[in-house]
């Protein structure tokens, strides 16, 4: 069985401060590993993947994550963290079909 | 390309009554997904379809709940009788081969009074 946690049920971070979201997965096989991020009433936006390659991915909105095979994460980055960046961050894992979410972590960035 | 669309975006009910909420996929996805957001159980997936047959539905709550893909450009979850505790936000999402990313509808918010 696959799965996904994520640590942090809230993350804040000061504008124009690094941000991290921290991910970890289990699944059997090669993950493909995904985040995505939902503002107030909206559907999940895909932000970026790891399906195969370097281990750094670089998505959308200045958005980054690193997969690291040995500690079996996959954790969302960025440089400056921008007011418009508060919302809820979902980390996902997708096995040949079936696609597990983890619990979301909120993102508040203070100005 | 439109994106997955769902409808209704919003619906209020009284208990006992029937729901519907439709799904369309986007066009030449071969996946589709229905998952169920709530306050107290976050994202959980309900059931999945690939080529319009019913994967996995470990995840559909109880024999009120339904779904089905008629075709590969449509499809529905259905709840009846409703209940109070069904209240929640239900996606729709859609993706092509396996291990490909998915894409979220904006959701159909129900209430069931």
């Amino acid at each position: 069985a696959q799965s996904v946690a994520q640590p942090e049920d809230q993350v804040n971070v000061a504008e124009g401060n690094p941000l991290t979201v921290k991910c970890t997965y289990s699944v059997s096989g090669n993950p493909y590993l995904f985040w995505y991020v939902q503002y107030p009433n909206r559907g999940l936006q895909f932000l970026l993947k790891y399906i195969t390659g370097d281990n750094l991915v670089k998505g959308s909105y200045g958005f980054e994550a690193e997969f690291n095979k040995s500690q079996t994460s996959f954790h969302l980055k960025k440089p400056s963290a921008l007011v418009s960046d508060s919302a809820l961050y979902f980390c996902a894992v997708r096995d040949d079909q079936k696609v597990t979410f983890g619990t979301g972590t909120k993102l508040q960035v203070i100005p | 390309d439109a994106g997955v669309i769902q409808s209704p975006r919003h619906e209020v009910t009284e208990m006992g009554q029937e729901v519907t909420l439709r799904c369309k996929p986007i066009s030449g996805h071969d996946y589709l997904f229905w998952y169920r957001q709530t306050m107290m159980r976050g994202l959980e997936l309900l059931i999945y379809f690939n080529n319009n047959v019913p994967i996995d539905d470990s995840g559909m709550p109880e024999d009120r709940f339904s779904a089905k893909m008629p075709n590969a450009s449509f499809s529905t979850l259905k709840i009846q009788p409703s209940e109070p505790r069904d209240s929640a936000v239900y996606f729709c999402a859609s993706s092509r081969t396996s291990g490909n990313t998915i894409y979220f509808g904006e959701g159909s918010w129900l209430t069931v009074v």
